[in-house]
């Protein structure tokens, strides 16, 4: 079974500053998706970023990035000046290409401090 | 774009009482998902449709919970008869084929 592993409950970071969220997950499959998806107080789940397995280059989109290390079965996340915006819950996320079974993390409650 | 729908966003009840949560994928998605948030479980997968067929209800904790996709624009979840351990936010998402999976705004439900 896959697992996925968010080692940080809580994390804090000051407004303009930056932030790295660490998840890491276990798999014998080659082929695979990983996700950040943000959750705020409103509860919605929005997607933060996507990485497939066979690309080496790390996403990026604004200013969210990712730190891919496949062999290590890393997938950690960097938030580069922080916005009071960015508080939420936030849910690394592991899916197999050959369905669609998505397991979560027990996710990481980031507050951004003004 | 819509995105997924959900009905209701809050849902209160007592217990014996059958609930029914609603979903509209987005349209052209072939992939439908239903999963619950709890604090102690956190985000679980409880059923998946493709092209309105169910795939995957190993998720499904017990018979008192149902699932039915009756065609490509609506799904329904339901639960009877209802406890209070079904407490807990209840999404629902879609996908284009195995892709990114986009969520709804959920539905909280509270079960007396």
């Amino acid at each position: 079974a896959q697992t996925v592993t968010q080692s940080q409950p809580e994390m804090s970071v000051q407004e303009a500053e930056t932030v790295t969220l660490s998840c890491t997950y276990d798999t014998s499959e080659n082929n695979y998706y990983l996700f950040w998806y943000k959750q705020p107080p409103s509860r919605q789940m929005i997607l933060v970023i996507r990485q497939e397995a066979y690309k080496q280059q790390n996403a990026t989109e604004n200013r969210f990035s990712v730190n891919f290390q496949k062999a290590a079965k890393s997938f950690s996340l960097k938030i580069s000046d922080s916005q009071l915006g960015d508080t939420a819950m936030y849910f690394c996320a592991f899916m197999k290409r050959r369905n669609n079974d998505m397991r979560f993390g027990a996710g990481t409650r980031l507050t951004v401090k003004p | 774009d819509a995105g997924v729908i959900q009905s209701p966003r809050h849902e209160v009840t007592e217990m014996g009482q059958e609930v029914t949560l609603r979903c509209k994928p987005i349209s052209g998605h072939d992939y439908l998902f239903w999963y619950r948030q709890t604090m102690m479980r956190g985000l679980e997968l409880l059923i998946y449709f493709n092209n309105n067929v169910p795939i995957d209800d190993s998720g499904m904790p017990e018979d008192r919970f149902s699932a039915k996709m009756p065609n490509a624009s609506f799904s329904t979840l339901k639960i009877q008869p209802s406890e209070p351990r079904d407490s807990a936010v209840y999404f629902c998402a879609s996908s284009f084929s195995i892709e990114t999976q986009y969520f709804g705004p959920g539905t909280r439900l509270l079960v007396l």
